[in-house]
């Protein structure tokens, strides 16, 4: 069964304090990996897609890195309005319309 | 912005009541989903429609659950009867095609408490 864990559950940052959050995965022949942003009381909202490994995508503070096992989000210089839960997630092999979800990483970054 | 409206917000009921949760989809978007997160099991796919037709409900609990698109622009979610273990957030989504390459639009959730 496709797995997706992510790492760590939580960090707390300071502001301006960079680090990384990562996503490790066990499916047969990814086919895209993607990232979301989820706030407090609202729905998960979508920010890259991943398709192979190598590629980089880039959004403001926040880049996405794939590799053949895992995905790493890096935050750079972090503001407290970065502070959210982040979610990555893969296709489940039924389909590539459905996403197996991993738990997420709470991250809360103090000013 | 375009965005998935999810009613009720808040939906407190006691154990073995019907509980109806309701989706507008964003218009156009021919894929709706219903997930239900809790803090044990994350994110957890539920069902989900494409052009209104039901292609996968194997998440749900059969002899409880139903999920319906009377037409494009309403997904209802039923619970009957409900019992505690059901209260998480109902999360419906929508998109477009086959791919979720461009990411899916999620509504903010109906928070559902059974007592």
């Amino acid at each position: 069964e496709d797995q997706v864990t992510q790492s760590p559950e939580a960090l707390r940052l300071q502001e301006g304090e960079s680090s990384s959050l990562n996503c490790s995965y066990t499916v047969s022949g990814l086919r895209g990996l993607f990232w979301y942003r989820q706030d407090p009381g609202k729905g998960p909202e979508f920010l890259f897609t991943l398709y192979s490994a190598g590629e980089e995508k880039e959004k403001e503070r926040l880049k996405a890195t794939l590799t053949k096992k895992e995905s790493f989000l890096h935050i750079t210089a972090p503001k407290p309005e970065d502070s959210a839960t982040y979610l990555c997630a893969v296709p489940k092999p039924s389909g590539y319309s459905t996403l197996t979800f991993g738990k997420g990483t709470m991250l809360l970054v103090s000013p | 912005d375009a965005r998935v409206t999810q009613t009720p917000r808040h939906k407190v009921t006691e154990m073995g009541q019907e509980v109806t949760m309701r989706c507008q989809p964003i218009l156009g978007h021919n894929t709706v989903f219903w997930y239900r997160q809790t803090m044990m099991q994350g994110l957890e796919l539920l069902a989900y429609f494409r052009n209104r037709a039901p292609l996968d409900d194997s998440g749900m609990p059969k002899d409880r659950f139903s999920a319906e698109m009377p037409d494009a622009t309403l997904a209802t979610l039923k619970i009957q009867p409900s019992e505690p273990r059901d209260s998480a957030v109902y999360f419906c989504a929508s998109g477009l095609g086959q791919q979720p390459y461009y990411g899916y639009t999620f509504g903010s959730g109906t928070r559902l408490t059974v007592v």
